[in-house]
């Protein structure tokens, strides 16, 4: 297993186009996490995943937003009408276990978003 | 509103000497703290996971102390390398499945 993958690395869109990442966590980690980085802040949680449910979406997380993990492996994550404040890095992580004191959280190396 | 504050937001530092930053955190229902590198173009790499007031820990030149009671930990790098040039985040979480972040302090080695 190589850990965490995102795909894809960078995305160039113009504004008011649907974007979707993907993301494929360690393959026995039961959670998933997304999360956003805006210039000049630190990472904020967006929602994460036990298996397949979708168990809390930050309030970040507008209408245009749809995350999904359909078979609780891979994870999607779609963006409606993408606006330019969406330009970002949205990072994935996965962990065993929920408080990642344990075993920890590995993250991918993220996907930027560049809305034009 | 939990806020996670990293100080400073970047550091320039020769190479060979050691240099330390600070996380401040609520210490109010703290459950763990942790410490993260992350070069440019890669993943956020684990450091540190504390949880114990007094905490102490260590991996090779970079070590953690955390204080719970006051709200702060430091992350100490001792002889300072190249490849030791990235931004640092520090992470808290009260026990809950989020993991709230501070700003970062972005470090620069100068050879």
């Amino acid at each position: 297993d190589t850990g965490v993958s995102q795909d894809p690395r960078h995305k160039i869109t113009k504004r008011g186009q649907n974007v979707t990442f993907r993301c494929d966590p360690i393959s026995e980690h039961n959670r998933l996490y997304w999360y956003r980085q805006t210039l000049g802040q630190g990472p904020e949680f967006l929602t994460y995943f036990q298996n397949e449910a979708q168990l809390e979406k930050s309030r970040l997380l507008s209408d245009r937003f749809s995350a999904e993990r359909p078979k609780g492996s891979f994870s999607t994550l779609e963006i409606q009408r993408t606006e330019q404040g969406d330009s970002a890095m949205y990072l994935c992580a996965s962990s065993l276990d929920g408080t990642g004191v344990n075993y920890g959280y590995t993250f991918g190396s993220g996907t930027r978003l560049t809305v034009v | 509103i939990l806020n996670v504050e990293q100080s400073p937001q970047s550091l320039h530092v020769q190479e060979g000497d050691s240099t330390n930053f600070t996380c401040s955190f609520p210490s109010s229902n703290f459950y763990a703290l942790h410490w993260y590198r992350w070069e440019t173009a890669k993943s956020p790499e684990a450091l540190f996971v504390m949880t114990l007031n007094g905490d102490e820990k260590k991996k090779g030149r970079i070590s953690a102390t955390l204080n719970t009671k006051e709200g702060y930990s430091y992350l100490y790098i001792k002889g300072s390398q190249p490849e030791d040039s990235a931004t640092y985040l520090c992470a808290f979480t009260f026990g809950n499945e989020k993991l709230t972040f501070g700003t970062g302090t972005r470090l620069t080695i100068i050879p």
